[in-house]
């Protein structure tokens, strides 16, 4: 079983939905949660960040943890063509080796005018 | 805000020539890290460094090494490269997570290498 499963996608939507893009993962010991956005031939730019479980909201953006089922969740309200991107999900430990961060394949997540 | 900044946006080098990309930070990071990443493989760790002259291998180390002569700057070498070595390659870098601070990463545009 892989640390962290994302779904790839593609995943297209119209303009103004709501999106949600999950990960789960295996490793009980992960208590630091990232998301990342990522467009085309650019480097992955950090849009939530949490430690352990709960909810953290950051304009249209909402991330949730739910570590009882080893389950993270980005969404997104009204979703602009803007949003068009890959989304990846990424986890650490705490303690010495929280270096080092277990990053899903990433989700493609179009919307459309 | 983090700037990370990475030397070169695209570079075509042949087969068996020596590679160098570099990275540069102005956070004052601890960390500092190097990724390749490939269609359906994802994010690869290659090497991260904790310190200057500090380096300890990730995932994928065959074939690369690095040097980090200054806190700030991190810089990865391809000692003879190959057409598997054809990718794109991220820098990021990151504090040295405490109680005060987190462990998130903060990343560079990308350096897309061809390898011919």
């Amino acid at each position: 079983q892989k640390e962290v499963e994302q779904d790839p996608g593609p995943l297209s939507v119209p303009e103004g939905a709501i999106v949600s893009l999950n990960c789960t993962y295996s490793n009980s010991a992960f208590q630091y949660f990232m998301w990342y956005r990522q467009y085309s031939r650019k480097g992955p730019e950090l849009l939530m960040y949490t430690y352990s479980s709960g909810n953290k909201e950051d304009g249209r953006f909402t991330a949730q943890v739910d570590k009882s089922s080893k389950y993270i969740s980005l969404f997104i309200r009204d979703s602009q063509p803007s949003d068009s991107a890959t989304y990846l999900c990424a986890m650490s430990n705490s303690g010495g080796s929280n270096y080092k961060l277990t990053f899903g394949k990433g989700t493609l997540l179009t919307v459309n005018p | 805000d983090v700037k990370v900044t990475q030397s070169s946006r695209y570079l075509v080098k042949r087969t068996g020539e020596k590679v160098f990309l570099e990275c540069v930070q102005d956070m004052d990071h601890e960390n500092m890290f190097w990724y390749r990443q490939d269609p359906g493989l994802g994010l690869r760790l290659i090497y991260f460094s904790y310190d200057v002259k500090m380096k300890e291998k990730g995932d994928i180390p065959e074939g690369y090494s690095v040097s980090r002569e200054k806190k700030e700057r991190f810089s990865l070498i391809l000692e003879s490269a190959s057409t598997n070595q054809t990718s794109m390659y991220l820098c990021a870098s990151s504090f040295l997570a405490g109680l005060s601070r987190g462990n998130e990463q903060f990343f560079g545009p990308g350096t897309r290498l061809t390898v011919l």
